[in-house]
């Protein structure tokens, strides 16, 4: 499968605690973008990567979300002090540096609930 | 005002009928329009994805684009049960790195 990959797929945890997640873009995509989604909504943006390169964030990724992309390839994003409105699904994308449009790829998801 | 509106539904059609799923956006600027499938409990999958004013055809999708009006469309014909789930529109605007942004979505459900 040479999808976009996100791990884990399903995540409970109890509020106060801190959570990390992973995506790994198609192989050949340099830019990767997070998204959150909540029930009835569409996605919303949280943060893009170019490279390794943060380079938009969202007003949205509070001060307890981080994001990452070390190398390049992997991201993680970590939300510290989960708190119940946190629980949504986390959407990872990807995209080729070069290309007329925009077209981003989405993986599966990881589904948050926070107790 | 937001960036990016559609008719939140739902739509209902029978089988074979052609369903039209509308969206509006803000930003005059905009450069990109994409169409989003997305199943119950299932990430969104790209369908569609239109950047000229007019009509784009791929098999029994088209999308249809007008930026003076600033309006998209998708039509669905000979509409199956298999294309019932959430139609998400979404839209590049000229003045980002290239996020996108999404509206609520529309749930079709067609009926067998």
């Amino acid at each position: 499968d040479t999808g976009v990959s996100q791990d884990p797929r399903h995540k409970i945890t109890k509020r106060g605690q801190n959570v990390t997640f992973r995506c790994d873009p198609i192989s050949e995509h340099n830019r990767l973008y997070w998204y959150r989604q909540t029930l009835g909504q569409g996605p919303e943006f949280l943060t893009y990567f170019q490279n390794e390169a943060q380079l938009e964030k969202s007003r949205l990724l509070s001060d307890r979300f981080s994001a990452e992309r070390p190398k390049g390839s992997f991201s993680t994003l970590e939300i510290q002090r989960t708190e119940q409105g946190d629980s949504a699904m986390y959407l990872c994308a990807s995209r080729p540096e070069t290309g007329i449009l925009d077209e981003q790829f989405f993986g599966p998801g990881t589904r948050l609930t926070v107790l | 005002q937001k960036e990016v509106e559609q008719n939140s539904g739902p739509l209902s059609v029978p089988e074979g009928a052609i369903a039209s799923l509308n969206c509006t956006y803000s930003d005059r600027v905009s450069q990109s329009f994409f169409w989003y499938r997305q199943y119950s409990g299932k990430s969104p999958e790209l369908i569609m994805s239109i950047y000229s004013n007019g009509d784009k055809e791929d098999g029994r999708f088209t999308a249809q684009l007008n930026k003076a009006s600033q309006y998209v469309s998708l039509l669905i014909r000979d509409s199956q049960p298999s294309d019932s789930a959430t139609y998400l529109c979404a839209v590049k605007r000229g003045s980002t790195l290239g996020r996108l942004y999404f509206g609520r979505g529309t749930q079709l459900t067609v009926w067998p």
